[in-house]
């Protein structure tokens, strides 16, 4: 069945490094795929999304590209600030419902 | 839009009684989904409906657990008996016709059973 594979956390970075988070996926269609964000606390935010292959989301300096040939929806961030401390997951749809990966921690220090 | 409305935001319940969660999805919105977070388990879906009707319940973890649609604006996850643990963070989301588009998350119910 489909399902999604990110990368074991618990992930430590200095402010203004570079992020990435590695996403694989297995899907028997043409799913789509997002990254969530889990603040402390709070519910799971859509981060981004894209929903065919090459597409490339983007939101609040994150960004991750569909990649098909590699299966993959990595998740990339040029400079990282401690306000990205969170949860990351990454999910995909195959239109009736979303399969979650395990979810990876992020702590940024100042 | 006010988003998923979840209540209560927190529940401290003794083991053996019914906790009744309820939640609100989006108006317009098709689909609803119940998840359950918790540390050892990560996130798991428990069951989700399709215009008021379930059609996966296999999450479910037993028969203690319950969960209705009577209408498209209103659902409810009952415990009937609460055990410890089932203590864990409780996520409704909610989508359009299709879920390609992304849930939206309500803010969850954070239920302890002591």
């Amino acid at each position: 069945g489909d399902s999604v594979t990110q990368m074991e956390g618990p992930v430590t970075l200095s402010e203004e490094a570079f992020l990435t988070i590695n996403c694989t996926y297995t899907a028997t269609g043409y799913p789509s795929l997002f990254w969530y964000v889990q603040y402390p606390g709070e519910g799971l935010q859509l981060l981004l999304k894209a929903t065919k292959a090459d597409d490339k989301g983007s939101n609040k300096g994150f960004e991750a590209t569909y990649r098909k040939e590699t299966t993959s929806f990595h998740l990339e961030k040029g400079s990282v600030q401690v306000s990205d401390s969170a949860v990351y997951f990454c999910a995909l749809s195959d239109g009736n419902q979303f399969y979650f990966g395990t979810g990876t921690s992020l702590t940024v220090i100042p | 839009d006010a988003g998923v409305i979840q209540s209560p935001r927190h529940e401290v319940t003794e083991m053996g009684q019914e906790v009744t969660l309820r939640c609100k999805p989006i108006s317009g919105h098709d689909y609803l989904f119940w998840y359950r977070q918790t540390m050892m388990r990560g996130l798991e879906l428990l069951i989700y409906f399709n215009n008021n009707v379930p059609i996966d319940d296999s999450g479910m973890p037993e028969d203690r657990f319950s969960a209705k649609m009577p209408n498209a604006s209103f659902s409810t996850l009952k415990i009937q008996p609460s055990e410890p643990r089932d203590s864990a963070v409780y996520f409704c989301a909610s989508s359009w016709a299709t879920t390609n588009y992304g849930y939206t998350f309500g803010s969850g119910t954070r239920l302890t059973v002591v």
